[in-house]
C-alpha cells in the first residue's frame, strides 16, 4: 500500500462548479499537509498549507484536514478555467524529513 | 515569482552525451531536491541535499549525479545520455524551520535523448 493515494482522475467539471479533490494516507504520523498546483509544463506550486486537522479557507479554496480518517480535501469554489491544472496532495512529518507526494489529480474546468 | 531556477527549460541531445542540469536558488534554503517527472506521471525523488557537501540518492534509482558545493547552487549530471534518460527534471528546495515545510519548485528541465 502507498503511503499516500490520490485518484489521478481526469477530473472535467463547468465554469462555477464546486470542485473536491481527495486525498488518503496511511502514516498516522504526518502532521503538516500541502497541496500544490501544477500547471502543464511547469513546476508545481503551494497552493495551501495546513497544520493538524480543521479547515482553512484562502479564497476560493478550502483546504480540509480529517486525521481520524486519515483523509484531506482540497475544495475550490466557482471554479474558473484558469484553475485548471494538475493538483498534488502532500505531507510530511516534520521538518527534517522529506515531502511525501500523491500522484496528483488532473482537473479541466470547462468554460 | 520563482526564486528558483533551472537551465535550460528544453533540451535535446544526442545518446552518449555529457549533460549538466543547472539548478539555483536564492532563498538561502538549505535543502534541495532533484525529481523526475514523465507526463501525466507522478513525482519521483532522485537526489536530495541536506546542506553543502551533503547529497543522498531518492526513492527512485538514477544513474544521473549531483554535488552540493554551494549553498545555493545543486546541478545533476548525466555522464552519457540515454533515450531512457527523456523525462522533465524538476529541482526544489526548502527551508528548515518552523512553519517552513513546503518546497519551492523552479520551472523544471524538459529533456530529450535522441
Amino acid at each position: 500500500q502507498k503511503e499516500v493515494e490520490q485518484d489521478p482522475g481526469p477530473l472535467s467539471v463547468p465554469e462555477g462548479a464546486i470542485v473536491s479533490l481527495n486525498c488518503t494516507y496511511s502514516n498516522s504520523a504526518f502532521q503538516y499537509f500541502m497541496w500544490y498546483r501544477q500547471y502543464s509544463r511547469k513546476g508545481p506550486e503551494l497552493l495551501m498549507y495546513t497544520y493538524s486537522s480543521g479547515n482553512k479557507e484562502d479564497g476560493r479554496f478550502t483546504a480540509q484536514v480529517d486525521k481520524s480518517s486519515k483523509y484531506i480535501s482540497l475544495f475550490i469554489r466557482d471554479s474558473q478555467p484558469s484553475d485548471s491544472a494538475t493538483y498534488l496532495c502532500a505531507m510530511t512529518v516534520g521538518s527534517n524529513y522529506k515531502l511525501t507526494f500523491g500522484k496528483g489529480t488532473l482537473l479541466t474546468v470547462n468554460p | 515569482e520563482a526564486d528558483i531556477y533551472q537551465t535550460p527549460r528544453y533540451l535535446v541531445i544526442g545518446t552518449g552525451k555529457k549533460i549538466t542540469l543547472e539548478c539555483s536558488q536564492t532563498m538561502g534554503h538549505d535543502k534541495m531536491y532533484w525529481y523526475q517527472q514523465d507526463p501525466g506521471m507522478e513525482l519521483h525523488l532522485i537526489h536530495y541535499s541536506y546542506g553543502v557537501n551533503s547529497t543522498e540518492k531518492g526513492d527512485l534509482s538514477s544513474e544521473s549525479t549531483v554535488s552540493r558545493i554551494r549553498t545555493e547552487h545543486f546541478p545533476l549530471t548525466l555522464e552519457s545520455a540515454r533515450p531512457s534518460h527523456t523525462s522533465q527534471y524538476l529541482c526544489a528546495s526548502s527551508a528548515t524551520g518552523a512553519g517552513d515545510y513546503g518546497y519551492t519548485f523552479g520551472s523544471g528541465t524538459r529533456l530529450t535523448v535522441v
